[in-house]
């Protein structure tokens, strides 16, 4: 059974704090992603990954850094939260060429 | 870039009817078109898919439809039930490329 984890399902932070938001995937997928969610506006893709070390932005990635280290890991850095951050974040991961991409859970985040 | 245009946003209808949702894109170099559906509380997940070279592709009660030469793709739900009720996402990938691009949702409500 194919998996995609992320580290919290809800997280409350406060404004200007550092957060980190973990993704895992176990099918050795070369391709990973982080996108937003938010009512109305689908999903927004902030930064993708296509191999380890190598990253590249989405349509939304201002406030956010990102960093994949090994394969199967892939985080989201919210340098200095701001309210409007607050989210539902979505991690997802991809193989080669026209593979499933699957999604991760997601984490609902609240930014105060 | 490739734009995914969704409609429409909100969809009721009655247990038993069918429902369709459909999605346009922009760019005719696009060649794989997923669905995918998210429940509440969960992030999406794949339920059908379609490539470019197939005009129809049909799994038990839904069916996704492609029109390449008007560049619109659709989503068929036949025998609706309340388990359907969700909110759907249709997506269009550029050949070659890694992201998918999404349309911006539809919540589909089945009353009983």
């Amino acid at each position: 059974d194919v998996k995609v984890t992320q580290s919290s399902r809800y997280l409350v932070k406060r404004t200007g704090e550092k957060v980190f938001l973990e993704c895992v995937q176990d099918m050795d997928h070369e391709n990973m992603f982080w996108y937003r969610q938010d009512p109305g506006l689908g999903l927004r893709l902030i930064y993708f990954s296509y191999d380890v070390k190598m990253k590249e932005k989405g349509d939304i990635p201002e406030g956010y850094s990102v960093s994949r280290e090994k394969k199967e890991r892939f985080s989201l850095i919210l340098e200095s939260a701001s309210t409007n951050q607050t989210s539902m974040y979505l991690c997802a991961s991809r193989g080669g060429g026209q593979g499933t991409q699957y999604f991760g859970p997601g984490t609902r985040l609240l930014v105060l | 870039g490739e734009n995914v245009e969704q409609h429409p946003s909100t969809l009721s209808v009655q247990e038993g009817d069918s429902a369709v949702i459909k999605c346009t894109y922009s760019d005719s170099a696009s060649n794989y078109f997923p669905w995918y559906k998210q429940e509440l509380g969960k992030g999406p997940q794949l339920i059908i898919d379609i490539r470019s070279n197939v005009g129809e592709k049909k799994d038990q009660r839904i069916a996704v439809t492609l029109n390449k030469t008007a560049k619109h793709f659709s989503l068929h739900i036949t025998e609706t039930q309340p388990e359907d009720s969700a909110v759907y996402f249709c997506a269009a990938k550029l050949q070659g490329a890694q992201k998918l691009v999404f349309g911006q949702g539809t919540r589909l409500t089945i009353n009983p």
